[in-house]
């Protein structure tokens, strides 16, 4: 059964605006990761960070999570038409029951 | 180059006749997994190995069997495939720290 639930489950946003994406989750973690997946593609790992952090940054990415409020968001900055993607999180219990949303579709118009 | 194979990539198939879709990783992970992506669902857990000869059932292993005989490959074998498995397949490998997941490129499997 799916764990995450991302929202919004599409966004349409212009170059250069920031992307925020939520994921809101039900059970315990040992960690939360986003992936990116292109149309009919693999996904991509982005980021991961772990149930005692709070927040993380990668380049134009920036993650936080609130284990008392069981939801993650993932924010890109200055986004570009190649940002465009489905953004996906996926909760890990432990042992490696990694559990995925159904994805936010994000679209960035030049 | 670290990745994780496919075959085959595209795969048109009748109800009831057998077929398998190979996975392998050159990255000497312990763990596998393989997904099925359908609209709206997300990705859902068919089957994982945490080690060689060590296989379990994920959310929806009904259809499907797995084997592990060697550690870099992963085959998913659907012994009579039906329509309700029209779906895209992906198969993965985790590290051991920090346990991100590598995704195959997927399979696109319909069954007529």
């Amino acid at each position: 059964s799916q764990q995450g639930e991302e929202d919004p489950q599409a966004l349409s946003i212009q170059e250069g605006e920031n992307a925020t994406m939520n994921c809101s989750y039900k059970t315990s973690i040992n960690n939360l990761q986003w992936y990116r997946q292109n149309s009919g593609r693999g996904l991509v790992h982005l980021i991961l960070i772990r149930s005692n952090e709070r927040e993380k940054h990668s380049g134009r990415l920036r993650v936080t999570l609130d284990t008392s409020k069981k939801s993650s968001s993932l924010l890109i900055t200055a986004s570009r038409a190649a940002d465009t993607a489905s953004y996906f999180c996926a909760t890990d219990a432990g042992n490696n029951d990694m559990r995925f949303g159904a994805g936010t579709r994000l679209t960035v118009k030049p | 180059e670290a990745q994780v194979t496919q075959n085959p990539r595209y795969l048109i198939t009748v109800t009831g006749k057998k077929l398998t879709v190979t996975c392998s990783q050159n990255m000497n992970h312990e763990y596998m997994s393989w997904y099925r992506q359908d609209p709206g669902l997300g990705l859902r857990q068919i089957y994982y190995s945490m080690n060689v000869e060590v296989t379990d059932k994920g959310d929806v292993p009904e259809g499907y069997k797995v084997s592990r005989k060697e550690k870099r490959n992963f085959p998913l074998i659907l012994e009579s495939p039906s329509p309700n498995q029209t779906s895209l397949y992906f198969c993965a490998s985790t590290g051991t720290t920090p346990y991100e997941q590598y995704f195959g490129p997927g399979t696109r499997l319909t069954v007529t």
